[in-house]
């Protein structure tokens, strides 16, 4: 079964501090994706990246910037300067790939609270 | 607005009662799914639609839960005999239909459902 865990519950940062955001997941598919999603106070989920299982490459997108492990099963989110703006809880979500109609619902982890104080 | 839209966003009913959420997703999507969020969690898995077929459901669907969509554009989940366990946020989000899981999701704002 597949599963992802976000063992920061919150997190609470000074505006223009840097913070890492954990996700370690399970899966026993050699294929599968992972996402990061933003849940701002208002309560819509908005998209922030995608990483396929050989895709290993970290990426660097403005202020955001994603470490896959594979080794280690992690793909951890780091916000560099934080803005209050940034303030919301931040979702990981896993993805197999089980056939062309299999599964395609994302598993999610229970979510980080991030509250950047000005 | 192009987005995924859901209606009503907030319901309030006493145990017992039927209600029922729409979700109208992105034109272009093929793929709906509805998940379920308490306070404090993050989604759980409901139900998939590929077109009008449901493909899969999660055992959390009871049998008191419906989810339809019979023209392959919106759908609606139905709750029948509510019950306080049932109050959480339904979430409904779409994907395009270019082949994949890795296709990125599309959130809607939600149907928050408080029951009494």
């Amino acid at each position: 079964a597949q599963k992802v865990t976000q063992a920061q519950t919150e997190i609470s940062v000074v505006e223009k501090e840097d913070v890492t955001l954990d996700c370690v997941y399970e899966t026993r598919d050699t294929t599968y994706y992972l996402f990061w999603y933003k849940q701002p106070p208002s309560g819509e989920l908005v998209f922030l990246i995608r990483r396929n299982s050989f895709d290993e490459q970290n990426e660097i997108s403005g202020r955001y910037s994603w470490n896959f492990q594979k080794s280690t099963s992690s793909f951890n989110f780091t916000i560099t300067a934080s803005q209050v703006v940034d303030s919301a809880v931040y979702f990981c979500a896993l993805s197999e790939v089980r056939g062309d109609t299999g599964r395609r619902a994302l598993t999610f982890g229970s979510g980080t609270r991030l509250q950047v104080q000005p | 607005d192009t987005g995924v839209s859901q209606d009503p966003r907030h319901k309030i009913t006493k145990r017992g009662q039927n209600v029922t959420f729409r979700c109208d997703p992105i034109s272009e999507h093929n793929r709906l799914y509805w998940y379920r969020q308490t306070l404090g969690q993050g989604p759980e898995f409901l139900t998939y639609f590929q077109n009008e077929a449901q493909l899969e459901k999660s055992r959390l669907l009871s049998d008191r839960f419906s989810a339809e969509r019979p023209k392959g554009s919106f759908s609606t989940l139905e709750i029948q005999r509510t019950e306080q366990g049932d109050s959480a946020m339904y979430l409904c989000a779409s994907s395009p239909s270019r082949a994949g899981p890795g296709n990125e999701q599309f959130f809607g704002p939600g149907t928050r459902l408080t029951v009494l």
